[in-house]
Parts: C-alpha cells; structure tokens; sequence
C-alpha cells in the first residue's frame, strides 16, 4: 500500500518567515494529494489539495507543488503567523476509499 | 453548524473491558471513516463505510475492533477485551464523495481513549 513521509517532523519560524513541508510517497499510482491542519484538541481539516493533472496550486498564503517524477509534494506557507501554528498533515489516494497519511509536522510560529 | 459529532470525547477503561465510541455524520455524506491517531503516528485508517455497500475492513487492526453504521448514518466503533495499546485518539470522519479522491473528509474532534 501507499507510504507517506514528511519531513521535518518539527518546524519553528519566525514570524512573517515562510515555511516548507516535504511529503514524498510510494505508489506511482496516487494522483490526489491533500494537507490537512489540526490545531490542538480538533479534528484535522483539509486547507488545500492538489491533483497529479497539475504541478502547483495557490491559494492565498499557502501553496502546494507535486513532483510526479521525484514523487514528492510540498506545502509552502508564506508571511507565516501565529495562528499558523498548529500539526499539518499530507495524505496521497489513488483512488480507492482511503486516504495515507504521513506522520504529520509541527509548526511553530515564534511571535 | 452541524459538524461531525463525536462522543465520548473522553473515555478511560480498565484493560480487559469493552468500549463503544460513537460517530454522527454531516447529514447527507454518504462516506463515513474512522481513523486512530496514536501519539507521534500519522492517521491510521481502520474502517470506511459508503451508502449500503459492505464496509472496507482491512485497517482494522485486530477481530476486537469492529464497527457498524446503522441506516446510513450514524456509526460505532467497537473495542472488546481493550489493550494499553489501543489508547489513542479515534477520528470520524464523513465525505460527500464515494472515494477519498472526490470529496474532503470532514473530520470530527475525536474520542480520547485511555486504557489503563
């Protein structure tokens, strides 16, 4: 089945810094790629996903960019804030009826 | 809003007894998964459940976790003869899509487990 990574597990910035999240993935076969950001005590909640027909997605401050080749994706976070801080989540599908999610990151944005 | 709704969203137990843990959907998804979150681990599939179709099972990790979703709406997960390593956090989470490719998972805040 699908193996997804993410790397660093703990990420601090300063405030106002941007902030990168590496996934990569196992099966060529994934074409939905989606991140998720929980804040303590909640549920995780889906802030933008991208699929394999295109390479990045805007979407205000945060941005993903999918390497099909090198199988990997990223989550770019810019003008970071502190409500920014919080555990983030990649996932990959290829379709069936679950998705596989890497181990998550923490965020940390220092005021 | 009508949210995902979770209950209990805390639970401690006694090794050895059973626990039920219970899932409201947002009306009108038809898919509804339950995840584990373990402390420093990724989401773990465990069940999904779409319309009337027979459930995908294999994430369960043993024949002690089982789970029903009765009338196409509300779900329980079921945890017999619990073990210290079944604490963790248990998420719900419903879609309006027929696979995770077609619809985001609305997920709810989650069932904390403690099995001492």
């Amino acid at each position: 089945g699908e193996n997804v990574e993410q790397h660093p597990s703990t990420l601090s910035v300063q405030e106002g810094d941007s902030a990168v999240i590496k996934c990569t993935y196992s099966d060529s076969a994934s074409n939905y790629f989606p991140w998720y950001k929980q804040e303590l005590g909640k549920g995780p909640q889906l802030i933008i996903d991208i699929r394999s027909n295109v390479g990045e997605k805007k979407d205000q401050r945060i941005a993903v960019t999918l390497n099909k080749t090198a199988k990997h994706f990223s989550l770019h976070i810019t003008e970071t804030q502190p409500e920014d801080s919080a555990v983030y989540f990649c996932a990959a599908s290829d379709g069936n009826n679950r998705l596989a999610f890497g181990k998550g990151n923490q965020v940390v944005v220092i005021p | 809003g009508a949210g995902v709704s979770q209950s209990p969203s805390n639970k401690v137990t006694e090794k050895g007894k059973d626990v039920e843990l219970r899932c409201d959907p947002i009306s009108g998804h038809t898919a509804l998964y339950w995840y584990r979150q373990s402390l420093g681990q990724g989401l773990e599939f465990l069940i999904y459940f779409q319309g009337n179709s027979a459930p995908d099972k294999s994430g369960l990790p043993s024949d002690r976790f089982s789970a029903e979703r009765t009338g196409g709406s509300v779900s329980t997960l079921t945890i017999q003869r619990t073990q210290q390593e079944d604490s963790a956090v248990y998420l719900c989470a419903s879609s309006f899509g027929s696979t995770a490719n077609t619809g985001e998972l609305f997920f709810g805040e989650g069932s904390r487990l403690t099995v001492l």
